[in-house]
């Protein structure tokens, strides 16, 4: 069975960094693109960062660019987003997700999601 | 206000058949398949349709997705209670290098 777990989030203040982490198991990891996507409390889903299987290929929603780095170490079957100067808009639980056939495919499945909330 | 257009809301009475558009543009519907996320409330989204089309392996038949030009929409049929739930459609955008959804549809079974 595929398990995507999340970790990492928590609160934390503005301007500051905070790394997510996203442990996979029950599929071939490094045969397949990872991503992130994000949701903000009641509202919908926020496409954040991609990533291919060997890093070769890696995408950033123009929200987070120049402020996120997404990396994947696949010897630890591992994916990780790094954010940095942290905003009240970045307030949301965030999701990993396993890609399909393709880098740009679909998103499936999804973790349970790590919330992250940044506020003094 | 977000790339892909929904509806923000649907409803249908049980065993009846309900649609949910998607309004995109040349850069991601109209050039990039379509897929439909579920999302009940509490959970994580889940894949119910994916390449404009096709039915993931557990998902019943009474889901469909249909594509034309730079709109989609997803049909569900037979409707149930446990079918509402938030409904996304998605696709890759040409222009932005990156992800698109709409806002979501709320479908309600009355």
């Amino acid at each position: 069975e595929v398990q995507l777990v999340e970790s990492g989030g928590g609160l934390v203040q503005p301007g500051r960094s905070l790394r997510l982490s996203c442990a996979a198991s029950g599929f071939t990891f490094d045969d397949y693109a990872m991503h992130w996507v994000r949701q903000a409390p009641g509202k919908g889903l926020e496409w954040v960062s991609g990533i291919s299987w060997n890093s070769g290929s890696i995408g950033y929603a123009d929200s987070v660019k120049g402020r996120f780095t997404i990396s994947r170490d696949n010897a630890k079957n591992s994916l990780y987003l790094q954010m940095n100067s942290l905003r009240a808009e970045d307030t949301a639980l965030y999701y990993c997700a396993k890609s399909g056939s393709y880098y740009l495919s679909w998103f499936d499945p999804w973790g349970q999601g790590t919330l992250v909330t940044v506020s003094s | 206000q977000s790339v892909l257009t929904q509806p923000p809301s649907a409803s249908g009475t049980p065993g009846q058949r309900v649609t949910i558009s998607c309004s995109g543009s040349s850069s991601n519907i109209g050039s990039n398949t379509v897929n439909w996320y579920q999302q009940l409330p509490g959970t994580a989204p889940k894949l119910l349709i994916y390449s404009n089309n096709q039915r993931p392996s557990g998902v019943p038949d009474r889901f469909s997705g249909s594509k034309s030009g730079t709109s989609a929409s997803l049909a569900i049929s037979g409707l149930q209670s446990e079918d509402e739930a938030d409904y996304y459609c998605a696709a890759w955008d040409d222009s932005l290098n990156g992800g698109v959804f709409g806002g979501g549809t709320k479908l309600t079974v009355l």
